[in-house]
């Protein structure tokens, strides 16, 4: 168990719908990160936030939002759902905000129908 | 373009034997991270590699890091069916986001 929390597990929904993944970092640590992870493209970062404040994008969609709250958790926020967004959401927590060791939530599995 | 190659992507072994799994980069990164992951289930971290010659063991792992030649080595030693999983690599260049390898599936078999 890392200590990084994430919920729901499982989610399904239908397309052109909208979630919301949460996720709480390690106690302690003020980086969060989001990564997806696919059959097609693999595992890929989508965007980091310190202390509650955007870091780094890396290939986010614009459909796509995240925000991190003043007790450190962070929410990832997917709209127009669309098949192709069917995959693993990850989120990693690090101490700082340079790539420290990155600790790795359970993940959320998103389905989209 | 940053690239994180890992090879080979499949793996499988028998029991006892000895196998290198290698993860090259083309870009400049002083640090290099090794995860494992089982089927369905998040990514733990292995190694943390910071620095040109560095070389950590863990049981019958052992990773090493050539940043000159932007080389990564993964080595298995007497594997045994609980080594099976799939091993990732990933870079940092830019100080923030983990850039991973397509993965390297490792199956032990008897």
């Amino acid at each position: 168990d890392s200590g990084v929390t994430q919920t729901p597990k499982h989610l399904i929904t239908a397309t052109g719908q909208r979630v919301t993944l949460r996720c709480s970092p390690r106690s302690g640590d003020l980086s969060v990160y989001w990564y997806q992870q696919s059959l097609d493209q693999g595992l890929q970062f989508l965007i980091q936030y310190y202390n509650g404040e955007e870091r780094a994008k890396g290939n986010i969609l614009e459909r796509f939002s995240a925000q991190q709250f003043p007790d450190l958790h962070s929410e990832l926020n997917l709209s127009s759902l669309e098949l192709g967004d069917s995959a693993l959401y990850f989120c990693a927590s690090s101490v700082s905000q340079g790539v420290h060791e990155q600790y790795f939530g359970p993940g959320t599995r998103l389905t989209v129908t | 373009e940053l690239k994180v190659e890992q090879n080979p992507l499949f793996l499988s072994m028998q029991e006892g034997k000895n196998y290198t799994i290698y993860c090259n980069y083309s870009t400049t990164s002083d640090r290099l991270y090794w995860y494992r992951q089982d089927p369905g289930k998040s990514l733990e971290s292995l190694f943390v590699l910071l620095s040109n010659g560095a070389v950590k063991q863990e049981g019958r792992l052992m990773a090493s890091l050539d940043t000159k030649a932007r080389l990564s080595t993964l080595h298995i030693t007497a594997a045994v069916h609980d080594l099976s999983a799939t091993y990732f690599c990933a870079v940092a260049p830019s100080g923030y986001a983990l850039n991973f390898g397509k993965g390297t599936s490792l199956l032990v078999t008897p």
